[in-house]
């Protein structure tokens, strides 16, 4: 079952912070965070396995809450550079198959 | 830095055609992936290899779709004949051992356009 992500766009300044969320209406056992650029293979960013652990990756950090089956990834003092299509996928239900999101589009303006 | 290749990185092809994509993924890699990106969409899996054998292809349109990893190393996707709906971003992906919680690695992808 595919993962809403929302929003499913957003516009900030350079320097602002946004938070891009993931939910499943299934048990999740991992999220998988990915960036990609118009044109361009996906990105690895992080996983985030179920515990309610959270991980940071220089300005961008992610958690899981397993309660909620859902896990929200945060960019801080955006950069030009992270703009691009956000997406998550889900491990669900104990199979390593990978369910991915529609995608968030984050567009960061000077 | 072991990446994922692909080629061709474009493929125009009519409708009724054959086309095929190739992929060497990292070395080392157990499990190979390949995903169909339609414009605006997340990638949705195709068709996973474990190996050379084949571990999920519940999605893989088979009328039209092949695909093989004959060596348990480089794979071959296949479409024939293509159709108008077959545009779409074509990725190969691969992890070590395909377990919970790997990373999956992507290549730059194949985009076909089917005319």
């Amino acid at each position: 079952q595919q993962p809403v992500q929302s929003p499913q766009a957003v516009i900030l300044r350079e320097g602002e912070d946004a938070v891009i969320n993931c939910s499943s209406s299934k048990a999740l056992y991992s999220v998988h965070w990915y960036r990609q650029k118009h044109g361009e293979a996906p990105v690895f960013l992080m996983i985030l396995l179920k515990g309610g652990e959270q991980k940071g990756h220089e300005k961008i950090s992610a958690s899981f809450n397993e309660k909620k089956q859902q896990s929200s990834l945060y960019l801080t003092a955006s950069q030009l550079s992270y703009s691009g299509t956000y997406f998550c996928g889900t491990a669900q239900g104990g199979s390593e198959k990978l369910v991915f999101g529609k995608g968030t589009k984050l567009t960061v303006n000077p | 830095e072991a990446e994922v290749a692909q080629s061709p990185r474009y493929k125009i092809t009519e409708k009724s055609q054959a086309v095929a994509f190739w992929c060497d993924p990292i070395s080392g890699h157990a499990t190979l992936y390949w995903y169909r990106q339609i414009l605006g969409q997340g990638p949705e899996l195709l068709v996973q290899f474990q190996d050379e054998s084949v571990v999920d292809d519940s999605q893989l349109p088979k009328d039209r779709f092949s695909a093989e990893r004959l060596k348990g190393v480089d794979s071959t996707l296949k479409i024939q004949p293509a159709e108008l709906g077959d545009s779409a971003m074509y990725l190969c992906a691969s992890s070590r051992q395909g377990r919970l919680g790997e990373t999956q690695y992507f290549g730059p992808g194949t985009r076909l356009l089917v005319l």
